[in-house]
């Protein structure tokens, strides 16, 4: 069974702190991927990243960067400098093999205030 | 580039009423998938289809029906909806089984849907 964690809820931070936001997960699948998405508050999902299973390399996009640790089943994502567009929530998601749906974390809503 | 398209984007029926959700792709790809966000739940799947002419139940599928009318739109219907089908519907779609679209999934802006 696939099972995504999103332990918080609910966070605020000032303008241009770092945040992170922990993603733990659980599969059976040897081959697997890792995805975010940000939810803004005019209600679309806008893909962020994807990360497969083989591949535990760092990324950093910008402001963003995501850590995947194979090791403690986690895929974090750190936001650095955070800005009020920030102002989110943000859903971690998992998808086996087969027919790749995916199975999404309950999410965290982050507040960036000004 | 209009990507996955929904619609209605709101809809408000009574107990009993029947209604169908569309979606349509342009991007050719071959799955597509309905899910249901509700609060503190995150989105979870009601049904799916890997490839034109095939469907399949997700985790949450009783309730609804689903018609891959073609390669481009997937429908999904209530019968008879209830109260407990409030919520915000959202289609995906994905190129699946080709490496290079890396299985990701591209989601409509949703619908927002209440029944009394």
């Amino acid at each position: 069974a696939q099972k995504v964690t999103q332990a918080q809820t609910e966070i605020s931070v000032v303008e241009k702190e770092d945040v992170t936001l922990d993603c733990v997960y659980e599969t059976r699948d040897t081959t697997y991927y890792l995805f975010w998405y940000k939810q803004p508050p005019s209600g679309e999902l806008v893909f962020l990243i994807r990360r497969n299973s083989f591949d535990e390399q760092n990324e950093i996009s910008g402001r963003y960067s995501w850590n995947f640790q194979k090791s403690t089943s986690s895929f974090n994502f750190t936001i650095t400098a955070s800005q009020v567009v920030d102002s989110a929530v943000y859903f971690c998601a998992l998808s086996g093999t087969g027919a790749n749906n995916l199975f999404f974390g309950t999410g965290t809503r982050l507040t960036v205030i000004p | 580039n209009a990507g996955v398209t929904q619609t209605p984007k709101f809809q408000v029926l009574k107990t009993g009423q029947s209604m169908t959700l569309q979606c349509a792709q342009d991007m050719n790809h071959n799955s597509m998938y309905w899910y249901r966000q509700d609060p503190g739940m995150g989105l979870r799947l009601i049904y799916y289809s890997a490839s034109e002419g095939t469907t399949d139940k997700g985790e949450v599928p009783n309730g609804y029906n689903v018609s891959r009318l073609n390669k481009r739109e997937f429908s999904l219907r209530l019968e008879s909806a209830a109260p407990s089908q409030t919520s915000v519907y959202f289609c995906a779609s994905t190129l699946r089984g080709q490496i290079i679209a890396k299985n990701i999934q591209y989601f409509g802006a949703g619908t927002r849907l209440s029944v009394l």
